[in-house]
């Protein structure tokens, strides 16, 4: 089955910088690529997804790559604010035409912006 | 739209024992997903239902299993509790046949003593 490695498992950055994850994933027939942000005590939430057909995305702040040759792909965050403070989870499926497939996720980055 | 809604928030069992919870999806999306989340393991995939039919299942054992009714209603069950089991557990909703984004619940907070 698919295996999704994700890194580093903390990050610590000043405010203001910019921060970078990157997960790696195992099956090459796996196509959708979305990232949550989870604060304590509350559900993940999406923040941005990526198909395979793709290979930059970005809404404001937030950018994802994927490299599909060799299968990574990776969470930018510029201008860094402390509402970014979160654990970020990268998530790999084979989600088609036929909807839905399970997500594997990797095992998450905990992102501290530092005042 | 109302989002993802799950019932109950927190459930606390003994060992042995049986455990229902209640996931209702966005109004309109069909797909209903399993997560348990837990500090060792992270997010792990349980199984996704659609049209009422298992499509997808995780590597979990026979004393999980969840249904899914024609309202899009899902349920899941884990029989003959264990103290591993103690965990949250999301459930995902997605549109299932044009979109693969799926939005999560708050969760159901279980703990087996």
């Amino acid at each position: 089955g698919e295996n999704v490695e994700q890194h580093p498992s903390t990050l610590s950055v000043q405010e203001g910088d910019s921060a970078v994850i990157k997960c790696t994933y195992s099956d090459s027939a796996s196509n959708y690529f979305p990232w949550y942000k989870q604060e304590l005590g509350k559900r993940p939430q999406l923040i941005i997804d990526i198909r395979s057909n793709v290979g930059e995305k970005k809404d404001q702040r937030i950018a994802v790559t994927l490299n599909k040759t060799a299968k990574h792909f990776s969470l930018h965050i510029t201008e860094t604010q402390p509402e970014d403070s979160a654990v970020y989870f990268c998530a790999a499926s084979k989600g088609g035409r036929g909807g839905a497939d399970g997500l594997t996720f990797g095992k998450g980055t905990h992102l501290i912006i530092q005042p | 739209k109302a989002g993802v809604t799950q019932t109950p928030r927190y459930l606390i069992k003994t060992r042995g024992q049986q455990v229902t919870l209640s996931c209702s999806p966005i109004s309109g999306h069909r797909s209903v997903s399993w997560y348990q989340q837990t500090p060792g393991q992270g997010l792990q995939f349980l199984f996704e239902y659609f049209s009422e039919t298992q499509r997808n299942k995780g590597n979990f054992p026979g004393r999980f299993s969840g249904r899914q009714f024609s309202n899009s209603r899902s349920e899941m069950n884990v029989s003959t509790l264990e103290l591993g089991d103690s965990a949250l557990y999301l459930c995902a909703s997605s549109a299932g046949t044009s979109g693969v984004t799926q939005y999560f619940g708050p969760g159901t907070r279980l703990t087996v003593l």
